[in-house]
C-alpha cells in the first residue's frame, strides 16, 4: 500500500530535550515536505526537499532541521525544543512538483 | 499573510444536500487543489485543477476555478455523512518549490 509513515504518532517531551520525528514514504517520490499545523494559522511549511541530499527552508524552519539521505526517508529534527514548536505536524510527498501531496497521518508533539 | 482564505469557516448541511466552499488566494497559481482531513488525521488530495482549467469533476466533487478573480470553488453533490470532515484548499505557484499555500479550511458537518 502506497503511504507515507511519520513516527512517533504522539509524543510530550520537555523543553530542550532533542527529538526527531521520521518520515518515511514507498512510493519513491522525489519530494518530500514538512508542515506544522496550527489552529488558526493553518499549514505551514517547514521544510522540503527535492531530491536526494537538496533540503531548503520553508516557511518557518527556525527550530528545525532536516535530512535526507536516502530518497525514502526525510526526518525532522528539533535540536532543543521549546513550547511554541507545540504543533501537529505533517509530512508529505509528491511524485512530481508541482503536484498532488501525498500526506502521512500526522505526529502531534507537546512541548512542556 | 500569504494564505487563502475559505468561506464558509463553519457549515452545516443534511444529508443529501449540496455542500459549496469558496476559496480565495493571493498570487498566480499553477494549480489549486483540494484536501480533505478528518479530525486529527492527516490530508487526503481531492482534485487538482490547472490554471488553465475552468472546471473538473471527480465523482460527487465539482471544482471551479475563476483566476481572474482568483477563487475556486468546491461543491459536494448529494453529501452523506461520511463526507463530515474539513475541507482546505491549497494553491501552487510558478516557483518549482513545491510548496502549497493552504487556506484556513472549512468545517462541514454533514447531519444524517
Amino acid at each position: 500500500e502506497a503511504q507515507v509513515t511519520q513516527n512517533p504518532r504522539y509524543l510530550i517531551t520537555v523543553t530542550g530535550k532533542k527529538l526527531t520525528v521520521t518520515c518515511s514514504q514507498n512510493m519513491n517520490h522525489e519530494y518530500m515536505s514538512w508542515y506544522r499545523q496550527d489552529p488558526g494559522l493553518g499549514l505551514r511549511q517547514i521544510y522540503y526537499s527535492m531530491n536526494v541530499e537538496v533540503t531548503d527552508k520553508g516557511d518557518v524552519p527556525e527550530g528545525y532541521k532536516v535530512s535526507r539521505k536516502e530518497k525514502r526517508n526525510f526526518p525532522l529534527i528539533l535540536e532543543s525544543p521549546s513550547p511554541n514548536q507545540t504543533s501537529l505536524y505533517f509530512c508529505a510527498s509528491s511524485f512530481q512538483v508541482p503536484g498532488e501531496l501525498f500526506f502521512g497521518e500526522g505526529s502531534r508533539l507537546t512541548v512542556l | 499573510s500569504q494564505q487563502g482564505e475559505e468561506d464558509p469557516q463553519a457549515l452545516s448541511i443534511q444529508e443529501g444536500e449540496n455542500a459549496t466552499m469558496n476559496c480565495s488566494y493571493k498570487t498566480s497559481i499553477n494549480n489549486l487543489q483540494w484536501y480533505r482531513q478528518n479530525s486529527g488525521r492527516g490530508l487526503v488530495h481531492l482534485i487538482l485543477i490547472r490554471s488553465n482549467e475552468r472546471e473538473k469533476h471527480s465523482g460527487r466533487l465539482r471544482v471551479t476555478l475563476d483566476t481572474s478573480k482568483k477563487s475556486s470553488s468546491l461543491l459536494i453533490t448529494a453529501s452523506r455523512a461520511a463526507d463530515t470532515a474539513s475541507y482546505f484548499c491549497a494553491s501552487s505557484g510558478w516557483s518549482n518549490t513545491g510548496k502549497l499555500i493552504f487556506g484556513q479550511g472549512t468545517t462541514l458537518q454533514v447531519k444524517p
